[in-house]
């Protein structure tokens, strides 16, 4: 079966410093998201994306985060300057078509850590 | 505001046992809801949602708009349903919004 993939899997990364999240979704699938998760806490909706464009995006994504779908198949969440409450279990989700009840398809998450 | 709320963190029961998650949601809207589950070392994937009205591994979970609520049951719970299970809102065209998740541990 088709899976959303994720790279990396953990990365650690100074405060500061700007890190670039892969994901590779499904490759008939139309719509991507990011969402993430501080330990402990709920899954965060980040952004979606269709059409090479924003779809929608929540209040914590704010100018340092963007988005990109470079070539065909990746799809990157890019934090400029990390923060200390950056530190969270990113995960990239993907549908095949937006009807009403079209499942979101998750990779295994990139676990960030922000020192 | 919208809002789903699992208020339990951590839910314990025996092998055997009747089990329910609780999921109350807020949402002006008509309600799209589902239920995601996420087993140890695996992904987050979808369990359930409402319109099917389906029962999948043995787990059900009924709409009630009065309530406004989305509780998750299965009549007899197996070691195997141990696993974090996340109540989630679709809350806008593009947009889900999850719960805290209840870790459901199901004991011997």
């Amino acid at each position: 079966e088709p899976e959303v993939t994720q790279t990396p899997s953990h990365q650690v990364t100074q405060m500061g410093q700007e890190v670039i999240l892969r994901c590779v979704p499904i490759s008939n699938h139309l719509y991507f998201y990011w969402y993430r998760q501080i330990l402990g806490q709920k899954v965060e909706f980040l952004v979606s994306f269709y059409n090479n464009e924003i779809s929608e995006k929540s209040e914590i994504f704010d100018d340092q985060f963007s988005v990109e779908r470079p070539d065909g198949s990746n799809f990157t969440l890019k934090i400029r300057s990390t923060k200390l409450e950056d530190s969270a279990m990113y995960f990239c989700a993907s549908s095949e078509v937006q009807d009403r009840w079209s499942p979101l398809h998750f990779g295994n998450g990139t676990r960030l850590t922000v020192t | 505001a919208q809002r789903v709320t699992q208020p339990e963190k951590l839910l314990s029961v025996f092998k055997g046992a009747p089990v329910e998650l609780k999921c109350n949601y807020s949402y002006s809207g008509s309600p799209e809801l589902f239920w995601y589950v996420q087993y140890s070392r695996q992904r987050l994937q979808l369990l359930l949602r409402h319109i099917s009205r389906e029962s999948i591994k043995g787990f059900t979970a009924d709409l009630n708009k009065g309530e406004t609520s989305f509780h998750l049951k299965k009549p007899f719970a197996q070691e195997e349903d141990s696993a974090m299970y996340y109540c989630a809102l679709r809350a806008g065209t593009y947009k889900y919004i999850f719960g805290t998740g209840t870790r459901l541990k199901v004991l011997a």
